[in-house]
């Protein structure tokens, strides 16, 4: 079966833009969680979306954004782009009950300039 | 609040021969799960070998196995045999027993076969 597609792979955008990243879950997969990776601070819990609602989220400020539609894909969106939110951005999916695997797309790289 | 520390940053090991990558954790969770992911070049992470807490079996995939100390939350891999696509970093990560999809990673290590 198809895997996790994240699209677009990379963009390039300048400061101040907003961006909107999707993911595409497994087939059956109701949750779908979002990842930062950056060299200085690893990888980072965004948040997750389960079944069209967000059911954890990480440390992050307030311009960072998702959604989940009712067929399970995702969307996060960055407004207002700082220099700092250059980074790969991983999303993952679940069937979101406990003990079930989490399996990642290939990722979003986002750099802003 | 959860944390999860790899303090090995590179490692290498030689084609076949045997490598103990280590982490440990803290949290005040009774039910966890431990994971080891590998992200080759390609990026996309894999899951290497999950761990449920409960369980006092070490978990085995393959050539790779684990060495789970619950009582030091210390969880270890070792990759035995390795090959040359085993280079690549491996992030140690926890997530708690809730069936959130909500994963605590470590720094990570990299990992370098040398044929």
């Amino acid at each position: 079966k198809a895997g996790v597609t994240q699209t677009p792979r990379y963009l390039i955008k300048t400061r101040g833009q907003q961006v909107t990243l999707s993911c595409s879950p497994i087939s059956g997969h109701r949750s779908v969680s979002w990842y930062q990776q950056t060299p200085g601070q690893g990888l980072q819990f965004l948040f997750e979306y389960f079944s069209e609602t967000q059911r954890n989220k990480g440390n992050f400020p307030g311009r960072f954004s998702g959604r989940q539609f009712s067929n399970s894909r995702s969307e996060m969106n960055v407004s207002t782009l700082e220099l700092g939110d250059s980074a790969l951005y991983l999303c993952a999916s679940s069937r979101g009950t406990s003990n079930t695997e989490a399996f990642f797309g290939q990722g979003t790289r986002l750099t802003v300039v | 609040a959860q944390t999860v520390t790899q303090s090995q940053p590179e490692m290498s090991v030689q084609e076949a021969e045997t490598v103990t990558l280590s982490c440990t954790y803290d949290t005040s969770e009774s039910n966890y799960y431990l994971f080891w992911y590998k992200q080759p070049p390609s990026r996309q992470m894999i899951l290497v070998i999950r761990q449920e807490a409960y369980k006092q079996q070490n978990a085995t995939e393959n050539r790779f196995s684990v060495n789970f100390q619950k009582a030091a939350k210390s969880f270890s891999l070792k990759i035995s045999d390795s090959q040359l696509g085993d280079t690549a970093m491996y992030f140690c990560a926890f997530m708690k027993h809730t069936g959130a999809n909500n994963l605590f990673f470590g720094t990570g290590t990299r990992l370098t076969v040398i044929p």
